[in-house]
């Protein structure tokens, strides 16, 4: 498609309940990176793919915290045992190649754990 | 490690205007530079890019930026701001190899009133 599809929009999780998000990338683009938004302006960098395969973790907490990007499928981000911290808007962008090019993001998840 | 900073945190205007948004990063190397804007509840949209040669950037709804490479810095600049303007900017840098993941400022609130 011509846009990063991301679903769903809005999720609630109870504390401690698991949380996936997932995201489609324009087709024919190779990376595929998420960010946190937390209190509507930070966005931390969590973690990128290229292709299926991990590109940048440095992001990523080391606890709770998976992702994948599998062939023909879209790109998942799963949190276990959620806490009331992850609560924060998930995007995920994707990029046609490295260097000088641009991402293009999706409209973003809404994770909120009570 | 790239970081940027955003110096106006909350800036309220009158339509018609001019603005002017400020940008300082931090990195040693060649960046590419971004402007992306967020309309409130939307996912982020690119504004403007630098990537190379010319300096000053036009970009959408008659936004432009300017790089300054000795200041280190990349402010965004409208003339005439209207009230759909009302957003959310936030600046990003990346570094031109490497991971390509965004490094974002902490975002300026722009309130136009009519």
């Amino acid at each position: 498609g011509e846009e990063v599809a991301q679903t769903p929009k809005h999720l609630v999780r109870g504390e401690g309940q698991k949380a996936k998000l997932y995201c489609a990338p324009i087709k024919g683009h190779s990376y595929v990176f998420w960010y946190q938004q937390v209190l509507k302006n930070e966005f931390k960098f969590l973690i990128s793919f290229q292709n299926e395969n991990v590109f940048d973790e440095t992001g990523m907490p080391k606890e709770r915290f998976s992702a994948k990007c599998l062939p023909n499928s879209p790109c998942s981000l799963e949190i276990q045992a959620t806490k009331l911290e992850d609560s924060a808007v998930y995007f995920c962008a994707s990029l046609r190649a490295r260097g000088l090019t641009e991402a293009f993001f999706g409209q973003g998840t809404r994770l909120t754990v009570v | 490690a790239q970081s940027v900073s955003q110096h106006n945190h909350h800036v309220i205007l009158s339509e018609a205007a001019s603005l002017e948004l400020g940008c300082n990063y931090s990195y040693g190397g060649t960046v590419n530079l971004f402007w992306y804007v967020q309309y409130p509840g939307q996912h982020l949209q690119l504004l403007l890019k630098y990537f190379s040669g010319d300096p000053l950037v036009k970009g959408i709804k008659g936004f432009e930026a300017e790089f300054i490479k000795s200041k280190f810095s990349f402010n965004l600049r409208k003339p005439s701001v209207q009230w759909s303007d009302t957003a959310e900017y936030f600046c990003a840098v990346n570094a031109n190899t490497g991971f390509q993941k965004l490094v974002f400022g902490t975002g300026t609130r722009l309130l136009v009133s009519p």
